[in-house]
This record gives C-alpha cells, sequence and structure tokens, in this order.
C-alpha cells in the first residue's frame, strides 16, 4: 500500500519568512502533485513533477522531487498572508489500468503580520 | 473552459437513507474520479471511472457505489448511509487518468 506523510501538518510563520514543508512517500511512483486548498473550497493544482531532479516554481512556491529518497519539497520565500491555505501532496498509484491519487494530511499553512 | 461540476453543494440526509451525487467532467476528460475528505481521515480515494467502466477502487464498503455515462458524466451512490459517511465528496477529471486531476467544487453530505 502506497502511503504519503507529510510534515510539518501545522505551521504558522511570519510574513517574510521561510519554510519547507516535506512530503515522503513508500513506493515508486510515475508522478507527484502538490495542490492547495482553501477552507470550505475544493482542491487547486499548483505542480505536477514528473522526474527526479524536477524543479517547478510559481511565484512564491518552489516544488522539488527526489525520486530515489521518494521525498517531495514545497518551499516557500517571503511568505505572504495570501499562502495561508491547507498543501496537499499526492502521488499516483496504479492498479488494474486505473489510477488513484494518494494523499498526505495535508500541511495547515497560517501566515501571520 | 468550464471547469468540474458537482451537484448538489450541500446534502442533509438521515441515516438509512441513499444519495446519489452527480459530477459532469471538463470537456474532453475521459477519467472521473472520486475522493471523500474528512478530517480524521484525510482524502480518500473512491473509485476510478474511465469509458464508462470502473477501472480502479480504492477501499470502501459496497455500499459505495458509482458509475459513468456514455458523455462522461459520473454519478456516485451512498446507499444505507452511517453517521461517518458525512463527508466532503470530491470528483476529480482528467483525460486519462495518469495526468493531472482537476477537482470539482464537492458536495456535503451530512447524516443525521
Amino acid at each position: 500500500e502506497l502511503k504519503v506523510e507529510q510534515n510539518p501538518l501545522f505551521l504558522s510563520m511570519q510574513e517574510g519568512k521561510n519554510y519547507t514543508i516535506y512530503c515522503n512517500y513508500s513506493t515508486t511512483s510515475d508522478r507527484l502533485y502538490w495542490y492547495r486548498q482553501d477552507p470550505g473550497k475544493s482542491l487547486e493544482s499548483l505542480f505536477v513533477l514528473l522526474s527526479n531532479g524536477a524543479v517547478k516554481q510559481e511565484g512564491r512556491l518552489m516544488a522539488s522531487l527526489d525520486t530515489k529518497a521518494r521525498l517531495s519539497t514545497l518551499h516557500i520565500t517571503a511568505a505572504v498572508h495570501d499562502l495561508s491555505a491547507t498543501y496537499f501532496c499526492a502521488v499516483t498509484s496504479n492498479s488494474n489500468s486505473g489510477y488513484a491519487l494518494n494523499f498526505g494530511k495535508g500541511t495547515s499553512l497560517l501566515v501571520t503580520p | 473552459k468550464a471547469g468540474v461540476t458537482q451537484t448538489p453543494r450541500y446534502l442533509i440526509k438521515t441515516r438509512g437513507q441513499q444519495v446519489t451525487l452527480s459530477c459532469s467532467p471538463i470537456s474532453g476528460h475521459r477519467s472521473v474520479s472520486w475522493y471523500q475528505q474528512t478530517p480524521g481521515q484525510g482524502l480518500q480515494f473512491l473509485f476510478e471511472y474511465f469509458s464508462e467502466t470502473q477501472r480502479n477502487k480504492g477501499n470502501f464498503p459496497g455500499r459505495f457505489s458509482g458509475r459513468q455515462f456514455s458523455n462522461s458524466r459520473s454519478e456516485m451512490n451512498v446507499s444505507t448511509l452511517e453517521l461517518g459517511d458525512s463527508a466532503l465528496y470530491l470528483c476529480a477529471s482528467s483525460f486519462s487518468g495518469s495526468d493531472t486531476q482537476y477537482f470539482g467544487p464537492g458536495t456535503r453530505l451530512t447524516v443525521l
């Protein structure tokens, strides 16, 4: 069974600071995703990482993937309040030619002044 | 391009009843997946449909079922509702299932 672990689960940080969220997964997978969820809202796709060493950046967020270590990181640079949300990593598994996303528990991020 | 739509957005049911939720995928997407989100268990995969066939199923009891129509729209059904079925049910669509899944707004089900 594919397991996905995120840490930390809760993160309170000041505006302007940097921090990293970690995502470990237990078995080999083709793709790793990062999603954002605002309170009461659905999931918004942020990044998809396909290969070892992949790095993607969008604004103050940068995601990277190390498939050998089965580790992805989401780095936040100079945080602003608008980044407050819950961030999920998810790894694709397939079975019987079908697919599923296996999610971590999520990291609830609060950015304070 | 319209996103994934789900109806209804909110539902209140009582134990023992059944419920049907509907999902319309992004135009051109043939894969539809369903997920349950609860505070305790997080996001859990229910099932995936592609071209009207269930390709993958998560670890949920048989009370949870689904189907997909020829236009890729999907429905999921939960029979004999239990209190623990209260959750946000999210539908996601993608072209093939292996690519990025785009999520709908969800249906919030409350079982009393």
